[in-house]
């Protein structure tokens, strides 16, 4: 099994629908992230959640409302998306040890490709 | 502020050559660490490698190895030996451990192509 599990891998939605992605870790971190990879564009830092805590939204638009019911899982639920919203939305896990001066790699899931129509 | 640039676009080279991928960054923060990730056409990111701030030497893993140059801010990525499974794109990341916010920056990435 996979250490970063996202279901679905592919999705096509209406402009009006509603939808969750979901991502699951099987690693026993403590942080969880949401990234949305444009095409040519950086990957963009969606949402963290550390203990389950949610420490960052960077001006996130709110039609994208994350959701993080225990350590292992994440969903992203959305609604009236644009067109502009399709993109590949990754899922990540790490260890975070704010303070100890200790740094870890991120681990990733495959990814949602979503396409909104 | 973070910031990492990947001035390269896309790169080619001959299966079994090495190949240098460059990454310049740009932080506040004395203590950080750098990562590399490739993502094939999968789409998954896996971890290749990783260099703390503070560690004096450069950190390798099998065929990878991370040329940095703390001075000059840069943290090139060395695949030895290229293959064909190489192909794919290959992103720098950062993350500061002084801002206190667990976010992990990444560059616009690199395409590689290995050519037979």
């Amino acid at each position: 099994e996979t250490g970063v599990t996202q279901t679905p891998r592919h999705l096509v939605m209406g402009m009006t629908n509603k939808k969750s992605l979901k991502c699951e870790q099987h690693l026993g971190h403590n942080a969880m992230y949401w990234y949305k990879q444009s095409a040519k564009k950086p990957l963009e830092l969606m949402f963290v959640y550390n203990f389950k805590e949610q420490t960052e939204n960077n001006s996130v638009p709110s039609r994208f409302s994350p959701e993080c019911p225990n350590s292992s899982h994440l969903f992203l639920h959305l609604h009236t998306l644009q067109p502009e919203d399709s993109a590949l939305y990754l899922c990540a896990s790490s260890q975070w040890a704010f303070g100890t001066g200790a740094v870890y790699e991120a681990f990733f899931g495959q990814g949602t490709r979503l396409t909104v129509v | 502020a973070q910031k990492i640039t990947q001035t390269q676009p896309g790169m080619f080279v001959q299966e079994k050559e090495a190949v240098t991928l460059d990454c310049t960054y740009d932080t506040s923060d004395q203590s950080y660490g750098l990562f590399w990730y490739k993502q094939p056409s999968s789409g998954e990111m896996i971890f290749l490698i990783y260099q703390g701030s503070y560690d004096e030497q450069n950190a390798t893993e099998g065929r990878y190895s991370l040329n940095f140059q703390k001075a000059r801010k840069s943290a090139n990525l060395v695949i030895s030996a290229s293959q064909l499974g190489d192909s794919a794109m290959y992103f720098c990341a950062m993350r500061g451990l002084q801002t206190g916010a667990n976010n992990l920056f990444f560059g616009t990435g690199t395409r590689l192509t290995v050519i037979p």
